[in-house]
Order: structure tokens, then sequence, then C-alpha cells
């Protein structure tokens, strides 16, 4: 059982230069989130969807774009990397019919913008 | 003013020690209190769920909401040094599909 998968687990990007993270989950959730975790600052929500075709801003959206074509997947998009952006990126996913439900997180994507 | 305010740390006791977490908060709203664990390179796991006020256990580890203080902790009893990890507290209002988090408090526990 995957649980969410995220892709790639590294990368090192010049300034400017585009990419796109990809978030995969198996457990057929509705929620989708992605966060970026910078030392002393916890977690920040960038974007987050709650269903296919859905996406919403987050706390620190700026800079970014998603997009959710399919339920399982979640895209994140950096069209113009700015070294700001150097973090550890992650994806979660959770059921949509319970208030209690946890968010079940990958392990990461660590990015560093030169 | 963040909604949600964690003491970073580190925090570093000796095995068998009590450890004591805490977070406070600002928003009345929230309802759901939850404490995740997150190993070094993994990704955050859910380790306790509380809802609205009181206490709830789960072997080794409780955790107590007093929503009259806005406060929370997480207790650790026996602390082993596989405890040690970035704890960080979130929590939600009622129908709210997004999680506030803490900053964090990275713990070592020390053989």
């Amino acid at each position: 059982n995957a649980g969410v998968t995220q892709t790639p687990k590294f990368r090192v990007l010049k300034t400017g230069q585009s990419m796109t993270l990809l978030c995969a989950q198996d457990m057929n959730h509705e929620y989708m989130y992605w966060y970026r975790q910078d030392p002393g600052m916890g977690l920040r929500l960038i974007h987050y969807s709650v269903g296919e075709g859905t996406t919403a801003k987050g706390e620190v959206p700026d800079g970014y774009n998603v997009s959710r074509l399919k339920k399982q997947n979640f895209l994140l998009g950096l069209e113009s990397a700015a070294p700001s952006q150097t973090s550890v990126y992650f994806c979660a996913s959770s059921r949509w019919d319970r208030e209690d439900q946890p968010q079940h997180f990958g392990d990461g994507t660590r990015l560093s913008i030169l | 003013q963040k909604e949600v305010e964690q003491d970073p740390g580190p925090l570093s006791v000796p095995e068998g020690a009590i450890v004591s977490l805490n977070c406070t908060y600002s928003n009345s709203a929230f309802q759901y209190f939850m404490w995740y664990r997150q190993y070094s390179r993994k990704g955050p796991e859910l380790l306790m769920y509380t809802y609205s006020s009181g206490n709830k256990e789960d072997g080794r580890f409780t955790a107590q909401v007093d929503k009259s203080s806005k406060y929370i902790s997480l207790f650790i009893r026996d602390s082993q040094p596989s405890d040690s990890a970035t704890y960080l507290c979130a929590m939600k209002g009622q129908g709210a599909q997004k999680l506030v988090f803490g900053q964090g408090t990275r713990l070592t526990i020390n053989p």
C-alpha cells in the first residue's frame, strides 16, 4: 500500500527555471494539499484541492500553480523558480466525510534553487 | 501573531523522562486538535487526535486540551530514544477543510 508518493525526492534548480512536482495517492481521497516546510516555520499551506478539477489558495500561494486533473494526482508547478522557494515540499491527502480524518503525508521533495 | 504558537525547541531530555510539549492558539473556533510526529527526512504522521476539551491517552502518550486557556499539551511518559522526532500540533474548526500547524518542536531523547 503506497499511500502518498511524491516525485522527485530531490531536485536542484537554477533561478528562473521551471519544474513540476507530482503527488499521487492511492487511497481514493477527495482532499489533497501542498505544503512547504522551512526551519522554524512549521508547515505552511500553499494550495489545496477538495476534489478533481478544483483548487484553492492556501497561506503562501504566490509563485506556485497547481492542477488536479485526476482525483489521484495533484501537481505543484513553479513557473520561474526563485531562491526563496528553496524548501522541503510535502503533499498530503485526506478523506472528506469525517472531521477527525487525518492527513496522510508523503515523504517530501527537497528542492534547492541556486 | 500566528494563529498557533509552538516552541520550536530544540528539547533534549534523558531516556525515561516525562516530556511535555505545548501549543497555544488564538482562534476560539478550533475544535479538532491533533499531534503529528515527524521523523527525520520523513513526512508527518498522526500521533494523537482530540475533539474539544479533555484528555486522551494512548499508551505512553497523553493529549490534553484546555479550550478555556486556548492551550494544548502532549505528554510522553517513559520517553525512549525512538521518540526522538519533531512534534507538530495542528488544529481546525468545525467544517474547515484546512489544518493550521504549529512550528513544530524538535525533541531528542538521550540514551
